[in-house]
């Protein structure tokens, strides 16, 4: 149980344009639903949470006009990167997690995000 | 300030040694503890994690981990490495106060023949 997919695995797209990545819990309801960026040899580090039908809060640093996120259901949150740039270039994952603690999260396999 | 630090970037093992992956937080109570393992290209798998209780905790894969309050540690180990060990291994924790997972820098292990 607790499956957490991302569609899609791989993306390349061009400088300028606009790249909507999906995660979804494919077997239970995610309260909470967490992005994190993760760059080549590095750690995951932390956008965005996102819980069903509010606004999400983006960490320190992180533009939340260019990284739109829309958590419109229990199953489904979306991240959006508008204007891509090569320096947006990224393994971006997402995590769920239910009920009311977030302490234990589910991890989706990533997107890998290449702008040319 | 708060942090999780796992102080090897890098280690290598010869395949059947045991294995011991360092982490050391800095945080005011003890936050809730993970240990993550990546392989290349792919998201994050939870090995083990602890709550309370019983400080030594058994994990998947034969990973066990022990948390230490005194020296603010919860390392990672496995008493017999096998090839397919090989991946980056990620510390992170979640303080008690909030519900923001923070990671450490990870490990990378390199399993030889």
């Amino acid at each position: 149980g607790a499956v957490v997919s991302q569609h899609p695995s791989w993306v390349i797209c061009k400088s300028g344009t606009s790249v909507k990545i999906e995660c979804r819990s494919l077997d239970f309801q995610a309260t909470t639903m967490f992005w994190y960026r993760q760059f080549p040899k590095q750690s995951l580090m932390l956008m965005a949470t996102s819980n069903e039908g509010s606004k999400a809060t983006y960490e320190q640093g992180v533009e939340k006009d260019k990284f739109l996120i829309n958590h419109a259901s229990l199953t489904l949150s979306t991240l959006t990167v508008t204007s891509a740039h090569p320096e947006d270039s990224s393994f971006y994952i997402c995590s769920a997690a239910y009920g009311p603690s977030t302490d234990t999260q589910y991890f989706g396999p990533g997107t890998r995000l290449t702008v040319l | 300030a708060q942090s999780v630090t796992q102080p090897d970037i890098h280690i290598t093992v010869s395949e059947g040694a045991s294995l011991e992956l360092r982490c050391n937080y800095s945080y005011g109570a003890t936050p809730y503890l993970f240990w993550y393992v990546q392989s290349p290209g792919q998201g994050l798998q939870l090995l083990l994690k602890y709550f309370s209780g019983d400080t030594l905790v058994q994990g998947i894969k034969g990973f066990e981990a022990e948390f230490k309050r005194s020296q603010s540690s919860f390392n990672l180990r496995k008493p017999s490495v096998h090839w397919s060990d090989a991946a980056e291994y990620f510390c992170a924790v979640v303080p008690p106060d909030n519900n923001d997972m923070r990671f450490g820098a990870g490990t990378r292990l390199t399993v030889k023949p």
